[in-house]
């Protein structure tokens, strides 16, 4: 019953850019300041490339990015390569409780 | 650099009580963070279990807090979770993470996990 849905697949071309949302029902829309992404490749653990919407850690290519409008966070992936296949998660700590979104299976076609 | 390995027994039986535990290395679990359970059954997506901070401040899914003990060690640099009742449901691996954040009392982001360590239920 997770409280932020994302769409199940998205795929694209090397090269392309993709946009994976992640939509909640949470109506306070200032939260999704605080939304994080974790990319997890298959059979590792996740691992945190966007956090607090649009800040990037240490380390992660700048390929990756984040934006919000409304209720709705994004992360966008620019110039896709076959390395980014993977799953995604969004994912927002608000009122005491950590959800996850439904995960997106990226495919480099 | 700062990593997290956890452990636990592998397998065990419905109704029974597990425990796993995460062990912290490269940093102190007495840092200003919260320490986070999440896990993920075979094949579905991550569940949050809960979030401890070292001086006690607690934070459980709804779901599972009936069942769900957190501890911390701070002598050992170790993170416990005890999981009771447990059913097939539980089957998942169990990760261990860091629930950091701008501020430690709002933590908004896991950014190091443990590789993650399999429970399976099963009789």
């Amino acid at each position: 019953q997770s409280a932020l849905t994302q769409p199940a697949s998205v795929s694209g071309s090397p090269g392309q850019s993709i946009t994976i949302s992640c939509a909640g029902a949470i109506s306070d829309v200032d939260n999704y300041n605080f939304v994080s992404w974790y990319q997890q490749l298959p059979g590792k653990a996740p691992k945190l490339i966007i956090y607090e919407g649009n800040k990037r850690p240490s380390g992660i290519s700048d390929r990756f990015s984040g934006s919000k409008s409304g209720n709705t966070a994004s992360l966008t992936i620019s110039g896709l390569q076959a390395e980014d296949e993977a799953d995604y998660y969004c994912c927002l700590f608000v009122g005491s409780l950590a959800v996850f979104g439904t995960a997106t299976q990226v495919t480099v076609l | 650099q700062l990593q997290l390995q956890e452990s636990g027994p592998g397998m065990g039986k419905p109704s029974e009580t597990l425990s796993l535990t995460c062990s912290v290395s490269g940093g102190s679990i007495s840092s200003n963070h919260y320490w986070a359970w999440i896990r993920q059954p075979p094949g579905k997506g991550l569940e949050w279990i809960g979030s401890m901070y070292y001086g006690g401040s607690t934070y459980l899914n709804p779901s599972l807090k009936s069942r769900v003990t957190m501890s911390i060690d701070t002598s050992k640099n170790k993170l416990s979770l005890k999981l009771r009742f447990v059913t097939a449901a539980d089957t998942a691996v169990y990760y261990c993470a860091r629930h950091a954040g701008t501020n430690w009392y709002s933590p908004n982001r896991f950014d190091s996990w443990g590789q993650g360590s399999l429970l399976t239920v099963s009789s």
